[in-house]
């Protein structure tokens, strides 16, 4: 049973902190990793993706991973009110079936107090 | 713009009745899901299917039907709705030609069954 962990909140920051995102994966074989955003009653959007070891960046959005730790992180800088939202984290498995399926996490809740 | 469309978007039905959703997309993708979503349980795949005669089940098929009538259509039908099927239903498109399985989410219909 592949599985997803993500703390499930809520994460409470204040207006121009650092947010931190953190999600674990069971399966040592996923091949990429996502970040979506969902807004309540909204459809998730993507807004990072990262299959390399390390750190990706796109704006105020930094995806780091270590699949050595099977650990996926999403850090958002100078956060915003407009960045509160549920944030998933989604893992592609491996080939044969599960390839092409994504497996979400339950989502952690942040809120970014003005 | 491409996209992926969704009717109905909100359904209020009676236990024992038969409800179709139904999902279209613009994105010329061949590969197409359904998900549900309930709070603290975050997406959970119901079915998948990859091209049209490719149909699969995902992790909570039970209580669910598909039918991928073209590439553009897939419509999820619920034989005799209960009480737990209550949740938000969101269909999603990917690309076969990506290596990372990006998935795009139509807006989703909330149901409520009575």
């Amino acid at each position: 049973q592949k599985e997803v962990e993500q703390n499930s909140g809520p994460l409470s920051v204040p207006e121009g902190a650092i947010a931190s995102l953190n999600c674990t994966y069971s399966d040592r074989g996923s091949q990429s990793f996502f970040w979506y955003r969902q807004y309540s009653g909204k459809s998730p959007e993507l807004i990072m993706f990262i299959y390399s070891n390390g750190d990706k960046e796109d704006g105020r959005f930094t995806a780091q991973l270590n699949k050595a730790s099977q650990y996926v992180s999403l850090l958002i800088r100078d956060s915003q009110p407009s960045d509160s939202a549920t944030y998933l984290c989604a893992v592609n498995g491996r080939s044969g079936g599960s390839n092409y399926k994504l497996t979400f996490g339950k989502g952690t809740l942040l809120t970014v107090n003005p | 713009d491409a996209d992926v469309t969704q009717t109905p978007r909100n359904r209020i039905t009676k236990t024992g009745k038969r409800i179709m959703l139904e999902c279209s997309q613009t994105k010329g993708h061949d590969r197409m899901y359904w998900y549900r979503q309930d709070p603290g349980l975050g997406l959970r795949l119901i079915y998948y299917s990859f091209d049209v005669k490719d149909i699969n089940k995902g992790e909570i098929s039970d209580g669910y039907s598909v039918s991928r009538q073209a590439q553009a259509k897939f419509s999820l039908s619920l034989e005799s709705a209960i009480p737990n099927q209550t949740a938000l239903y969101f269909c999603a498109t990917s690309d076969p030609g990506t290596t990372n399985n990006e998935q795009f989410f139509g807006p989703g219909t909330r149901l409520t069954v009575l």
